[in-house]
C-alpha cells in the first residue's frame, strides 16, 4: 500500500514563531489533506489540497503531486496551533479506493 | 448543518460484550466511513460505504460490521469485543465526484471505546 511519511515527528515552537511540516508520499495520489487534531482529539479539516497552493489565515499548503510531497506553513504560531497534524493521502485508481492513508502526524507544542 | 455526529461519545465494555455506534451525517455525502485512531498513530479505515445498502472492508475490518440501511446513518458494531478494540473511532463522510472520485472527507467528535 501507499506510504506516507510525515516530518518532523515532534516539534517545539516558542510563540510568534514560523514553520514547516512535510509530508511525503510513496505513489500518485488523487486526494491529500491535511488536519489538525487538538488537544481535545477533535479533527479539524485544513486543507483539501491534491496539488497546487492553498492559504488560510496564517497556515498555507502546498503539494507537488509530481514529486510526492505535500508542505504545511503556520507563520506566527500562537498556543493555540498546538496538537498533532495530520496529512492523509488516497492512491490514486482508475476505480476508486476510497480510503484516506494517514501519516503518523506532527506533533507541535507552542510555548509562550 | 451539525455536520457529522456520533452517539455515544464515551463508551466502557467487558470482553465479550457488543455494542452498536451511530454516525450520523446531514450533508447528503454519498461516502461514509469508519476509522479507529490508536494511541501515537494516524487513523486506520475499518469499513466504508459508497452509498445506501453498500458496504465495503477497508484496512482492518476484522472484528466489526456495518450497515447503510439510509443515505445519512452508517453503524459501527462491535459482535464481542475485544481489548485490541479498546480506541478511538472516528466517522467521515464526502461527496462524490463521480467516477470514483470524491471530495474531502470530514470526520466526527469521535468515539472513545475501552474493553476491559
Amino acid at each position: 500500500g501507499i506510504q506516507v511519511e510525515q516530518s518532523p515527528p515532534d516539534l517545539i515552537l516558542q510563540e510568534g514563531a514560523n514553520s514547516t511540516l512535510r509530508c511525503n508520499f510513496s505513489d500518485s495520489v488523487n486526494n491529500l489533506q491535511w488536519f489538525h487534531q487538538n488537544p481535545w482529539g477533535q479533527l479539524i479539516n485544513l486543507f483539501y489540497i491534491p496539488s497546487g497552493t492553498k492559504q488560510n489565515g496564517r497556515l498555507s499548503a502546498t503539494t507537488v503531486a509530481t514529486e510526492r510531497y505535500s508542505l504545511l506553513y503556520i507563520s506566527s504560531s500562537q498556543t493555540t496551533d498546538s496538537g498533532v497534524y495530520f496529512c492523509a493521502v488516497d492512491l490514486y485508481s482508475g476505480a476508486g479506493s476510497y480510503q484516506l492513508t494517514f501519516g503518523k502526524g506532527t506533533k507541535l507544542s507552542v510555548i509562550p | 448543518n451539525a455536520g457529522v455526529t456520533q452517539t455515544p461519545k464515551f463508551r466502557v465494555l467487558k470482553t465479550g460484550q457488543s455494542m452498536t455506534l451511530l454516525c450520523a451525517q446531514d450533508m447528503n455525502h454519498e461516502y461514509m466511513y469508519w476509522y479507529r485512531q490508536d494511541p501515537g498513530m494516524g487513523l486506520r479505515l475499518i469499513h466504508y460505504s459508497v452509498g445506501e445498502g453498500t458496504t465495503a472492508k477497508g484496512e482492518v475490518p476484522d472484528g466489526y460490521n456495518v450497515s447503510r440501511l439510509k443515505k445519512q446513518n452508517f453503524l459501527l458494531g462491535l459482535e464481542s469485543a475485544a481489548p485490541s478494540q479498546t480506541s478511538v473511532y472516528f466517522c467521515a463522510s464526502s461527496y462524490s465526484l463521480g467516477r470514483g472520485t470524491y471530495n474531502e472527507q470530514f470526520f466526527g467528535p469521535g468515539t472513545r471505546l475501552t474493553v476491559l
